[in-house]
């Protein structure tokens, strides 16, 4: 099983608003990740957890709060969001953070769109 | 300054044609990965092939092969006997550094499409 799952699909959001997007992976993956992709851009990385502790923060805005409750769940926590924040968010997972030739294996993505 | 560069931001191939993309990276550090992904327009990222800064032989998985250049820094794609489902875009990544520092940057990315 190399399925790494996202919900929800598509999600719309007011600026006041508080949601959170959810990332799954069941395949003992012991680092995760948070991508922010823009249209026609590349992904930017956001967050890198390893062994369920926070190792990269990529300067991200503090209405981004990223949360790993165990090894097989990351999620992260929308708050006070600006419609500049739309994008697509993409969450990963690999064997070991750090090790050169493992993978990242992709979930299908969030749509989030803040009005 | 780009680290991963694909200079080719849309490339067309007629079916069963080969085709090559474009990838060249910077780096300092001797030991890196680099990646390819596709990207349908659903959205997700499908990991397609990796090579190491240390292999000697290049990557090869199915229908796609890496050309590695080391010296040149180049780590182009050959997809060979493209198919339609073969149009997306596509991604080349380079993955540095060590431990929990890592991470991987990506290029600009080629959109390719398929023709009959």
């Amino acid at each position: 099983d190399t399925e790494v799952t996202q919900t929800p699909k598509h999600l719309v959001m007011g600026m006041t608003n508080k949601k959170s997007l959810k990332c799954e992976q069941h395949m003992g993956h012991r680092a995760m990740y948070w991508y922010k992709q823009k249209a026609k851009k590349p992904p930017e990385l956001m967050f890198v957890y390893s062994y369920e502790k926070l190792s990269i923060n990529e300067s991200v805005p503090s209405r981004f709060s990223p949360e790993c409750p165990n090894s097989s769940l990351l999620n992260l926590h929308l708050h006070a969001l600006q419609p500049e924040d739309s994008a697509l968010y993409l969450c990963a997972s690999s064997q070991v953070a750090g090790t050169e030739n493992y993978e990242q294996y992709f979930g299908p993505g969030t749509r989030l769109t803040v009005t | 300054a780009q680290k991963i560069t694909q200079t080719q931001p849309g490339m067309f191939v007629q079916e069963k044609e080969a085709v090559t993309l474009d990838c060249t990276y910077d780096t300092s550090d001797p030991s890196y990965g680099l990646f390819w992904y596709k990207q349908p327009s659903s959205g997700e990222m499908i990991f397609l092939i990796y090579q190491g800064s240390y292999d000697q032989q290049n990557a090869t998985e199915g229908r796609y092969s890496l050309n590695f250049q080391k010296a040149r820094k180049s780590a182009n794609l050959v997809i060979s006997a493209s198919q339609l489902g073969d149009s997306a875009m596509y991604f080349c990544a380079m993955r540095e550094g060590r431990g929990t520092a890592s991470k991987l940057t990506f290029g600009t990315g080629t959109r390719l499409q398929v023709t009959l």
